[in-house]
């Protein structure tokens, strides 16, 4: 299995670009989320999806937009990105029911100039 | 929602040298999971804890729930051991929404 994987590694954008970074397991997860990390802090969930087509908001949406059109994939998208969105991007996904353990990706760095 | 503090922040040690970490929580929670992130950045799960004590080898955790804390023990640390330790917790079922502490950040020196 490759496990939790996320594209691209790193990306710089624009003020007011778009982009979707990307989100991928072949665990055959039901729970999927996004966290981003800022320096020196923990980590705060974007949004999360308990299973395909169904999808919430975490702690800091505003500015993102997800979807689940399959369980593998849940990508995340910056509408019109902005400075404050500068960050380390993390995806995870958990097994679901009582297996809770989460499994991170290894990130995407994101610089908006 | 739920705080989660982490302490101490910054932790030095000898290679070899025993260290606790400690996360407290500010509301009950049935899932805690302690995490590894190492200094490539890579989120590393150590242990799915809501309560009770698990070991893995040098590591071992313990959750106090009815207390609301946590703590992780590092036994005869090593230089791998270095990077940032994060402590998260979250309520039943909800496996995808974890609150995260700010971490303790360890370096283990020779």
């Amino acid at each position: 299995n490759a496990g939790v994987t996320q594209t691209p590694k790193f990306q710089v954008l624009k003020t007011g670009q778009s982009m979707t970074l990307q989100c991928a397991q072949d665990m055959n997860h039901e729970y999927m989320s996004w966290y981003r990390q800022d320096p020196g802090m923990g980590l705060r969930l974007i949004h999360y999806s308990v299973g395909a087509g169904i999808t919430d908001q975490g702690e800091v949406p505003n500015g993102y937009n997800v979807s689940r059109s399959t369980t593998e994939d849940f990508p995340l998208r910056l509408l019109s990105a902005a400075p404050s969105q500068t960050s380390v991007y993390f995806c995870a996904s958990t097994p679901g029911g009582e297996w809770e353990t989460q499994y991170f990706g290894p990130g995407t760095r994101l610089l908006v100039l | 929602g739920i705080q989660v503090e982490q302490s101490p922040p910054d932790l030095i040690l000898q290679e070899g040298a025993n260290s606790t970490l400690r996360c407290n929580f500010s509301d009950s929670v049935n899932n805690l999971q302690w995490f590894h992130q190492n200094p490539w950045g890579q989120l590393i799960n150590l242990f799915y804890i809501p309560s009770g004590t698990k070991q893995n080898g040098r590591l071992s955790a313990t959750t106090v729930a009815t207390e609301r804390y946590s703590l992780l023990y590092i036994s005869s640390s090593q230089t791998t051991d270095s990077g940032v330790y994060f402590c998260a917790v979250g309520m039943a079922g909800t496996a995808s929404k974890l609150t995260f502490g700010t971490g303790t950040r360890l370096q283990v020196t020779l």
